[in-house]
């Protein structure tokens, strides 16, 4: 069955610093991959998605994430973390037909 | 341009109390989908409209009813609201692309409920 793990609930980092939000999945099929944002008391909107054309893929806002067929991973990053980038992250893929499953989701918190 | 709107924001429903929540989008998408959000479970779907006159049942569809009343709205309907479903409920549409989710959807802000 096809699944999504999102390793950990929360995630504080410094504002400067390396942001790393991590997803896994399963997919028995070659998958599509999204990752969305959520910023408080808002809707889900897309930072990117892979679709297979290529295994690094640029995002809104600076961040990026790299499909690693290997590692069944699909982690975000962003170089430098700002302030307005506090929010819950969401790594979704794709079964098929009409069914995107969601991971728990990630709260990132960005210290001053 | 609006995208997806949701009525209402909030509300608090007593057990037993009935109520139809609102969506519509202005994107002309084919595909329209209901989530709820519940801490630490993510974004599960509901119930969810491939295309207009369509509708099934996704995950967790107990408890729930919906109508897809034409291409830009589709409600969803609570007949006898339970504690279990206190959430925040999310609107969604896509294009529904090769009859598939498989292009980015697009949602709504969502209605918090509050069932007591």
């Amino acid at each position: 069955a096809q699944s999504v793990t999102q390793l950990g609930s929360h995630v504080s980092v410094s504002e400067g610093a390396l942001v790393l939000l991590r997803c896994n999945y399963s997919s028995s099929v070659p998958p599509y991959l999204f990752w969305y944002v959520q910023y408080p008391n808002q809707g889900l909107q897309l930072l990117l998605k892979y679709t297979s054309a290529a295994t690094l893929v640029k995002g809104i806002n600076g961040f990026e994430a790299e499909f690693k067929k290997s590692e069944t991973s699909f982690h975000l990053t962003k170089p430098s973390a700002h302030m307005s980038d506090a929010a819950e992250y969401f790594c979704a893929v794709y079964t098929g037909g009409f069914k995107t499953i969601f991971g728990a989701g990630t709260r990132l918190f960005v210290k001053a | 341009n609006a995208g997806v709107t949701q009525t209402p924001k909030f509300q608090v429903l007593k057990t037993g109390q009935s109520m139809t929540l609102q969506c519509a989008q202005d994107m002309n998408h084919n595909s329209m989908y209901w989530y709820r959000q519940d801490p630490g479970m993510g974004l599960r779907l509901i119930y969810y409209s491939a295309s207009e006159g369509t509708t099934d049942k996704g995950e967790v569809p107990n408890g729930y009813n919906v109508s897809r009343l034409n291409k830009r709205e589709f409600s969803l309907r609570l007949e006898s609201a339970a504690p279990s479903q206190t959430s925040v409920y999310f609107c969604a549409s896509s294009e529904g692309h090769r009859g598939t989710m498989s292009t980015e959807a697009f949602f709504g802000q969502g209605t918090r409920l509050t069932v007591v």
